[in-house]
């Protein structure tokens, strides 16, 4: 079946260090795939997306590479800061409109 | 730009009543809403996912019996929580989108207490 797997549940690291946040996915279909932030009682909010055309998105200095030979979509940043505290979610999307939430890595960034 | 405002923000309601909860899409149409709860453990569980012009379809474990959704335009959708229990309990999340493979927008949800 679809599923979406995210292997850390809490990654805990100081600030100006870089970020990796493991995102791994099973899809019958070739799939779009999202990032979503959410902070302390906010909603989620898109981070990223994939691209049909192998380029690498980025935005706010996280940036995701999707490998479709490893069905991995790895959100990363080069340095850490202490706002980028919050829960991150892998999303996988198919045209049907469903959308497959992994279980969230909890980031916490400490000075 | 595109919001979606979800009320009441929180709710506290006795074990066996039902509450109602609504969501509206701002600045955008609203093709695709899914309903979400959100677990203490923060995990997403789809409830059911409503697109116009289409059935209004459950996941497994839920039920239109159980959460019956309205989505009677391109702005608003609503659903209930019938007969509410404790496992009932959560942060209700409602997720709009307009076109297909598009970005998903969320409100902040609606957290349901039951006592």
């Amino acid at each position: 079946g679809d599923s979406v797997t995210q292997t850390e549940g809490l990654v805990t690291l100081t600030e100006g260090l870089p970020v990796m946040l493991n995102c791994t996915y099973q899809s019958t279909y070739s799939p779009f795939l999202f990032w979503y932030v959410q902070h302390l009682n906010e909603a989620p909010k898109l981070l990223l997306k994939s691209f049909t055309d192998n380029k690498r998105p980025e935005h706010q200095g996280f940036h995701a590479t999707l490998h479709k030979s490893s069905s991995s979509f790895h959100l990363q940043k080069s340095s850490a800061q202490l706002s980028d505290s919050a829960l991150y979610y892998c999303a996988l999307s198919y045209s049907n409109n469903r959308i497959f939430f992994g279980d969230g890595t909890q980031l916490v960034v400490k000075p | 730009g595109a919001l979606v405002y979800q009320y009441p923000r929180r709710t506290i309601c006795k074990s066996g009543t039902s509450m109602r909860m609504e969501c509206q899409a701002v600045g955008f149409q609203a093709t695709s809403v899914a309903w979400y709860r959100q677990s203490p453990q923060k995990t997403f569980e789809l409830i059911a996912l409503s697109t116009v012009n289409s059935a209004i379809k459950y996941e497994q474990n839920f039920t239109q019996e159980k959460f019956p959704i309205s989505h009677p335009n391109l702005s608003f959708s609503s659903m209930t929580v019938l007969n509410a229990y404790l496992e009932d309990r959560g942060l209700y999340l409602c997720g709009a989108r307009g076109q297909e493979n598009t970005e998903v927008f969320f409100g902040k949800g609606t957290r349901l207490t039951v006592v």
